[in-house]
Formats: C-alpha cells, structure tokens, sequence
C-alpha cells in the first residue's frame, strides 16, 4: 500500500516568515494530494490539495508544489500569522473520492 | 460547520464495555468513511461507504468493530469489548456531488 512520510515533525517560525512543509509518497498510482489543517479538539479541514497533472497550485498564501518523478510534495505558507499555528497533516490517494493515506503531522507554531 | 456532525464529542468508558458513535453528514455526501486517529499520528483509514453499502474495509477493523450505514445516510460506527488500545479520536469524513472530502470534528474515545 501506499506510505506517506512527513517532515518536520515540529516547525517554529517568526511572524511573517515563511512555513515549507514536505512529504514523499511511495505510490506512482497516487494522483491526489491535499494538505489539511488540524486545531486543538477539531478535526482536519482542507486547506488545499493539488492533482498529479499540475505541478503548482496557490490560493493565497499557500502554495502546494509537485514533483510527480521524485514523489514529493511541498506545502509552503508564506507571511505567516499566528492563527497559521496547528498541525498540518499530507496525504495521498488514488483519486479525490477514495481512501486517504496521511503523513504523521507537522506541528506549526508562529511565534508573534 | 463542517456539514459533518458527530456525536458524542466525547466518551470515557470502562474496558469491556461496548460503545456506539455516530456521523451524520450532509444529504450529498454519497460516500462515506471512517478513520481513527492516535495522539501524535495522522488519521488512518478504516471504512467507506458508498450509499448504503459498505466497501471497504481495513486490517484496522477487527471483529469487535463493526459500522453501518442503513439507509445511506447517516452511520453508526460500534466497537465492543472497548480495550485501552481502542483509544483514539475516531473522525468521520463525507464527499460526494460537488462537496469534496470534509471531515467531522471527531468523537473522543477514553478507555479506562
């Protein structure tokens, strides 16, 4: 099955620096990546996701990067802001509808 | 509001003892899954559901763990004979239509 690996585990930025996030997946069948955002006590909520035909994608502060050949794929937040503080969890799968496979979480914290 | 509720939010219970949550999401969400999470770990996949049928289903589950979506709407997921391994934040996720993957809030299992 597919293997999702994540890092940094932890990551503390100043205010307005930016936030690069990576993670491999082992899968050449995956073709959906979506980056998602976790608070204390909630669940995760989609920030943004990228398909395997589109190298980049950007919405705002956030861009999501794609190396289909190397398996890779990079969340990066730029002027961060203290609400960007949370975990923020890769994932992969076949397909936007089907079973995700998640990394092990990168906990921001931006430091006012 | 995500469009996916579950409840409890939260539930302590006694090893042995057997335990019932429940995902309500919205009318669009034709498919339907279940993940668990561990403190410090991504959500890992357990069920899906497409309508009423149940069509996957991970080494995860074992046979203490059943779930069920009777009319395709909303799904129950039960775990008997609780053990303290069982722990966990157990999330609940719909996509279907134009909605993609939205995840509830999670219920909060502490097996004492």
């Amino acid at each position: 099955g597919e293997n999702v690996e994540q890092h940094p585990s932890t990551l503390s930025v100043q205010e307005g620096d930016s936030a690069v996030i990576k993670c491999t997946y082992s899968d050449s069948a995956s073709n959906y990546f979506p980056w998602y955002k976790q608070e204390l006590g909630k669940g995760p909520q989609l920030i943004i996701d990228i398909r395997s035909n589109v190298g980049e994608k950007k919405d705002q502060r956030i861009a999501v990067t794609l190396n289909k050949t190397a398996k890779h794929f990079s969340l990066h937040i730029t002027e961060t802001q203290p609400e960007d503080s949370a975990v923020y969890f890769c994932a992969a799968s076949f397909g936007a509808g089907n079973q995700f496979y998640f990394g092990t979480g990168t906990s921001l914290t931006v430091i006012p | 509001d995500t469009g996916v509720s579950q409840n409890p939010r939260h539930k302590i219970t006694k090893r042995g003892q057997n335990v019932t949550f429940r995902c309500d999401p919205i009318s669009e969400h034709n498919r339907l899954y279940w993940y668990r999470q561990t403190l410090g770990q991504g959500p890992e996949f357990l069920t899906y559901f497409q309508n009423e049928a149940q069509l996957e289903k991970s080494r995860l589950l074992s046979d203490r763990f059943s779930a069920e979506r009777p009319k395709g709407s909303f799904s129950t997921l039960e775990i008997q004979r609780t053990e303290q391994g069982d722990s966990a934040m157990y999330l609940c996720a719909g996509a279907g239509g134009n909605y993609g993957y939205t995840f509830g809030s999670g219920t909060r299992l502490t097996v004492v």
